[in-house]
Order: structure tokens, then sequence, then C-alpha cells
């Protein structure tokens, strides 16, 4: 049980173009999601935790316009990284909790995003 | 606030041997402590939580922590380490905030 995937799992794009990553809990509803960015050889920096139905909380650095984040459902999460720059390649990681799971935080498999 | 420490960004063992992966943690409340482990090039698969119940954790993997609050710590062990193991481990501990604060990770390498 509580499975999270995410799509796809690599993309390239040019540089100015938006991508769109999918994170979705397949066997539990996920009222809460949060997006991490992780670069290499580092930890999680945890971008923003979105709320079904609410917007989404950024942490301090993290540029809203930039990075847009829609929770519209209790089993999907997106996050459309607008006008990609080289800069902005990582591997993006999505997190889910929900009813009966407590602080239980469960990942996706991540995202490799190259812009190139 | 809270916070974790990984004392050892990079911890070598031979197949067989112990594991022991350091972490200590800084909360203001009662801490809801999980590790986390990840292989090259995915996410994050949990091992194991602490939510205030058994002090002795068992997880997956023949993976297992003691919470110990008079030392602040959620120390990882496995009693004989597998090839399989190597991997990238996270300490991690509950905010409070509905976040999670990570530890900056233990790189395990397991030589034959």
């Amino acid at each position: 049980g509580a499975v999270v995937s995410q799509h796809p799992s690599r993309v390239i794009c040019k540089s100015g173009t938006s991508v769109k990553i999918e994170c979705r809990s397949l066997d539990f509803q996920a009222t809460t999601m949060f997006w991490y960015r992780q670069f290499p050889k580092k930890s999680l920096m945890l971008m923003a935790t979105s709320n079904e139905g609410s917007k989404a909380t950024y942490e301090q650095g993290v540029e809203k316009d930039k990075f847009l984040i829609n929770h519209a459902s209790l089993t999907l999460s997106t996050l459309t990284v607008t006008s990609a720059h080289p800069e902005d390649s990582s591997f993006y990681i999505c997190s889910a909790r929900g009813p009966g799971l407590g602080e239980t935080q469960y990942f996706g498999p991540g995202t490799r995003l190259l812009v190139l | 606030a809270q916070s974790v420490t990984q004392l050892g960004s990079h911890v070598s063992v031979s197949e067989g041997a112990l594991v022991l992966l350091r972490c200590n943690y800084s909360s203001s409340v009662p801490p809801y402590l999980f590790w986390y482990v990840q292989y090259p090039n995915q996410g994050l698969q949990l091992l194991l939580k602490y939510t205030s119940a058994a002090t002795l954790v068992k997880g997956i993997n023949g993976f297992e922590a003691e919470f110990k609050k008079s030392e602040t710590s959620f120390h990882l062990t496995k009693p004989s380490a597998h090839m399989s193991d190597a991997a990238e481990y996270f300490c991690a501990v509950a905010s409070g905030y509905n976040k999670l604060i990570f530890g900056a990770g233990t790189r395990l390498a397991v030589h034959p």
C-alpha cells in the first residue's frame, strides 16, 4: 500500500519551454503532497506543500511563478516548471501523505529534468 | 526548531559486517522519526519510523533503529550487511508543521 508514482521519469527540454511533472497516489487519498528538489549527492530540499483544493505553500526562496503547483484532486498533483533554464535541471521528487498514514510521507520515484 | 544531524557522509562496511548509521535529532516536542533509503536515480523508500510507541523499531530488509531520548539519537543498524544495501540513507524528523526535516544523508558502501 501507499504507492506514489511520477511521470515522466526523465525529460529533456529546450531552454524557454515549460515542463509538467505529474505525481499520483495510486492506492490512497493524498490530502497533502510535497515537492522536493534534489541536487547531485545532496539531501532533499522542500520546494512547496500543497493541500488538495488549496493553493500551494512555497518555501522561502522558491519562485511561485516559476514552479506552478496544482493539487486539484486527492490523487494528483502537478508541478510545472515554466520557462525552464539549464539551472532548473535537477531531480524532482514528490511525496504524499493522507488520512490514516499519520506523519509518514510516501515518495514517488522522481523525475530527472535536463534543460538544454 | 527541529533538526537532524547524520554523522558520517560515507560509511563503508564489508559484506556480512554490522551496519551502523548515526542520526541525532533536535526537537522541542516528542518527535516522529524516520529512516528512508534511496537507490540511484530513484525516490525514497521508507525503511522504518518511530511514532512514540516501542523505542526499538524494526523495519524492512532487516534494518532496525532504537530511539534514545536521553541521547537524542535514532541510529539505524543491521546485523549483517548485504551488497544490495549499498545506497543513500536519510534520517528525518517530522517538524510539526506538516514537513519532514531531512539529514544530509549517509552513503553506505558494501564491499566483498
